[in-house]
């Protein structure tokens, strides 16, 4: 499976969009990009998945880039309870159930 | 509908016994896959169970081991326990273990003393 680059952190103000980027230069053709987050102490929660087209969901919206090397998820309006780590994973379509997670980025939503 | 489950929420057991920690997946799915995570590693899949078989490992002794019944509920065991696997325990569950997306339960914490 591809690697994937997060920055370690963000912070992001309550209401306002909040921008996660995400690069997979190594992506291969079969390869999807899911986002994941994980509040303390809870699994990783599902959020969006995609492979080449742009996704949105109730939860959030995937932008790939055309040569799908990086791409961002946005939170329209960041609440206090976004307040998560965020995992961006690139996987097969038959890697059977493995899940690679990176680091992921800390994402701090304040008041 | 009702998530995936884990059992027990939490564990506590000595160095040398064995668990078994117990995953409930979602109606109607039927690939189980299990993780750990600790605070060095972060989160590492331990393997992929589809119709009772397993079909995908990760790199882990042969201490940690796991099984899936007819129902589609799983177990995974750990024997000759280790200061080392001290962690959280995931379950996740997807309809086919393919490209679809697994869903996670909020696992079970095993302490060993």
């Amino acid at each position: 499976d591809a690697k994937t680059t997060q920055p370690t952190s963000m912070d992001c103000a309550e209401g306002r969009a909040a921008n996660l980027p995400c690069n997979h230069s190594t992506i291969s053709g079969n390869e999807y990009v899911y986002w994941y987050r994980q509040i303390h102490s809870q699994g990783p929660q599902y959020i969006i998945h995609g492979l080449k087209n742009n996704e949105t969901n109730e939860m959030a919206s995937l932008i790939i880039t055309e040569d799908r090397k990086s791409s961002t998820l946005i939170l329209p309006h960041a609440t206090l309870r976004d307040t998560a780590v965020y995992y961006c994973i690139v996987r097969e379509t038959d890697s059977w159930g493995k899940l690679q997670f990176g680091a992921g980025t800390q994402v701090v939503v304040t008041p | 509908k009702a998530g995936v489950t884990q059992t027990p929420r939490y564990l506590i057991k000595t160095r040398g016994q064995q668990v078994t920690l117990s995953c409930s997946p979602i109606s109607g799915h039927r690939s189980v896959s299990w993780y750990q995570q600790t605070p060095g590693q972060g989160l590492q899949f331990l393997f992929e169970y589809f119709s009772e078989t397993q079909r995908n490992k990760g790199n882990f002794p042969g201490r940690f081991s796991g099984r899936q019944f007819s129902n589609s509920r799983s177990e995974m065991n750990v024997s000759t326990l280790e200061l080392g696997d001290s962690a959280l325990y995931l379950c996740a569950s997807s309809l086919d273990g393919g490209f679809r997306p697994q869903h996670f339960g909020d696992g079970t914490r095993l302490s060993i003393l």
